[in-house]
């Protein structure tokens, strides 16, 4: 299985300012004959299933604000929150869909410094 | 608007088999993927398993087995088995639809999910 491992587990970024996940996978997750990226990512609530927010590592989907972006290539990615606003509180989660297992890595609390 | 809806009984024996259904509204089961991802409380995202359109099944490894899942296309419903529960199957169980290929989806639309609890 391709293990996901994301870091920091947590951070507080202050409200307006810049908050910056690493998800880091065992293996690449780039498609050489397509030059894709198999990497999501999602924000999960309290309370709430997870949501979608970006795929082949840095399209957004429709509806997601622009302060939310995803870079990296091959094994290591970042998800930016620019501009944290008190709604983006929550867990974010990375994704591998290169192979079946899927899997996801542990999750990165967001809070309000 | 697709939604999607876990039904199942909230707690199940050790040794028995978990039985969930997932209703689906606004997109027909038989197209895309049909997944279940589990959570244990507290704990990070799970893939259990998928069944296509066509029937095509697969599940994750971690699981051995324990894992049946069908359609029923009748009511847009698909469904899952979960055999030989053990306490440390405890989780909330999602439905959710799969993007993609056979060999990985992302997840674009999710139930609400359901809170198994497993305990004599």
């Amino acid at each position: 299985d391709i293990v996901m491992t994301q870091s920091p587990d947590s951070l507080a970024v202050s409200l307006g300012e810049r908050a910056t996940i690493n998800c880091k996978s065992s293996q690449s997750v780039l498609y050489s004959f397509n030059n894709k990226n198999y990497l999501a990512w999602y924000q999960q609530k309290p309370g709430q299933p997870p949501k979608l927010l970006i795929h082949w590592a840095s399209t957004r989907e429709y509806g997601i604000p622009d302060r939310f972006s995803g870079s990296g290539s091959g094994t290591d990615f970042t998800l930016t929150i620019s501009n944290l606003q008190a709604e983006d509180v929550a867990v974010y989660y990375c994704q591998q869909y290169f192979t079946t297992p899927v899997t996801f890595g542990g999750g990165t609390t967001v809070e309000i410094k | 608007q697709v939604q999607l809806q876990e039904s199942g009984p909230g707690l199940v024996k050790p040794s028995e088999t978990l039985s969930l259904t997932c209703s689906v509204s606004g997109a027909s089961i038989n197209s895309d993927y049909w997944n279940w991802i589990r959570q244990p409380p507290g704990k990070g995202l799970e893939w259990i398993g998928f069944i296509s359109h066509s029937g095509i099944m697969k599940s994750n490894p971690s699981l051995r087995g324990r894992v049946t899942m069908s359609l029923d296309t009748s009511k847009n419903q698909f469904s899952l088995n979960l055999s030989s529960i053990t306490a440390a199957d405890t989780a909330m169980y999602y439905c959710a639809r799969g993007s993609g290929y056979s060999y990985g989806q992302i997840f674009d639309y999710w139930g609400q999910g359901i809170l198994i609890f497993v305990s004599s």
